[in-house]
Formats: structure tokens, C-alpha cells, sequence
């Protein structure tokens, strides 16, 4: 079945470097690909989707690459900050309708003082 | 406005016995989905309701698991004779139908317990 898989399942960054978040799938007609941060005992949060027509969008210190060919994208967080603390999901759109993504396995990214 | 609300918070039960979880979804969300978290781990899907469709059910890991929504709206989750492997957190989620609107907004999730 179609599945989304992500790396690395931890990390942990000096506070200011950058970190990197990888995900591939598996369906190759899934053209959306949201990514979401959930804060401890939080909800999922967007914080950011990229679609397939395009391969990279950002919004400020955050920034989605997506390489169709390959079926994987990454999250890049520069200037990492204590509150970028949490656990982020990538996600995927299963089939052409973007109605309906599987989630990855969440990554939990620690920012070192 | 008002978000995606759920009940209960929390809840706590003996194996063996049958829950319902509610979900309010945000006014207006056509599309409504219920996931499963447990401790530490990542979001599983369940269930999928898309407007006047027939909901997809293939997350559904077994058939104690079951789900409704009522005019379009509300939906509720009901897991019959539960199991201790059933705690996790329970989460619902709601969007808008077609291009761009695909973000889909989570509830505070229901906490259950099973003793």
C-alpha cells in the first residue's frame, strides 16, 4: 500500500544551525505534501504544504524542497530557535484528489541552548 | 471562529467495555478524518468521511472500530469491547474540499484509557 517514510526519527540541533527533515512515498500520483509540527501534548499544527507544480516554497526561516522524480522532499528550519522544539510530520496525498494523506512517522527535533 | 472541538478529553474505561468519541468539525468542513496516535508515535489513519460519499474505512484496524457522521457534520467514533491496546490519543480533523484547501485542522483529541 502506498506509506510515507521519514528521517531521522530524532535530532538535535545547536541552537541558530539549520536542520533538515526527509520524507520519500510512495504513491506517484500524490501531488500534495503538507508538513505538520505538533508541540508536546499539542494538536497537529500546518506549518507549511508544497505542491507538485512547484519545487520549493518558503516562508521565512522555514522552506520545502520537492523532487518528484525521486518522490521525496524535505523540510530545511534555518536559524533554529527554542521553539522550534516539537515533533514534525511530512505527509503525502494519496491519489490526485489531495482529500485523503498518510502521514510519516514524525521526526523530534530538540534545539540545544 | 470556533476550531475543531472534541469530547471527551479524556477518558478512562475497563477492557471490555464500548466508547464513543465525538467530533465537532469546523462549520462548513466537508471532509472529516479521525486519526490514532499513540504514545510517542506518529498519526495513524482510521477513517475518512468526504461530503455525501461513502467513507473510507480502510485505517480501521478492526471491526470493534466503528464510525458515524450525522447530517454532514458530527461524527462519532465507537470502539466496542475495548482492548488495552486502544489507548492512544484519538484525533479528529476537518477540511474544505478541492484545490488549496486541503489543510486539515485538528481537535485537541480525546485521551482513552484503557484499564
Amino acid at each position: 500500500g502506498e506509506n510515507v517514510e521519514q528521517h531521522p526519527s530524532t535530532l538535535s540541533v545547536q541552537e541558530g544551525d539549520s536542520a533538515v527533515i526527509k520524507c520519500t512515498y510512495s504513491d506517484s500520483a500524490s501531488n500534495y505534501f503538507p508538513w505538520y509540527k505538533q508541540e508536546l501534548g499539542k494538536r497537529p499544527q500546518l506549518i507549511i504544504d508544497i505542491r507538485s507544480n512547484v519545487g520549493e516554497k518558503k516562508d521565512q526561516r522555514i522552506a520545502v524542497t520537492l523532487n518528484k522524480t525521486a518522490k521525496h522532499f524535505s523540510l530545511h528550519i534555518t536559524e533554529t530557535q527554542p521553539e522550534d522544539s516539537a515533533v514534525y510530520f511530512c505527509a503525502a496525498s494519496i491519489g490526485s484528489s489531495a482529500s485523503k494523506i498518510i502521514f510519516g512517522s514524525g521526526t523530534r527535533l530538540s534545539i540545544r541552548p | 471562529g470556533a476550531g475543531v472541538s472534541q469530547s471527551p478529553s479524556n477518558k478512562v474505561t475497563e477492557k471490555g467495555k464500548d466508547v464513543e468519541l465525538r467530533c465537532d468539525p469546523i462549520s462548513g468542513h466537508t471532509a472529516l478524518y479521525w486519526y490514532r496516535q499513540s504514545l510517542g508515535q506518529g498519526l495513524e489513519f482510521l477513517i475518512y468521511f468526504q461530503g455525501n460519499s461513502a467513507p473510507d474505512k480502510s485505517g480501521l484496524p478492526s471491526d470493534r472500530f466503528s464510525a458515524e457522521r450525522t447530517g454532514g457534520s458530527v461524527s462519532t467514533l465507537t470502539i466496542q469491547r475495548t482492548q488495552q491496546e486502544d489507548s492512544a490519543v484519538y484525533l479528529c480533523a476537518s477540511s474544505l474540499m478541492g484545490r488549496g484547501m486541503e489543510t486539515q485542522y485538528f481537535g485537541p483529541g480525546t485521551r482513552l484509557l484503557v484499564l
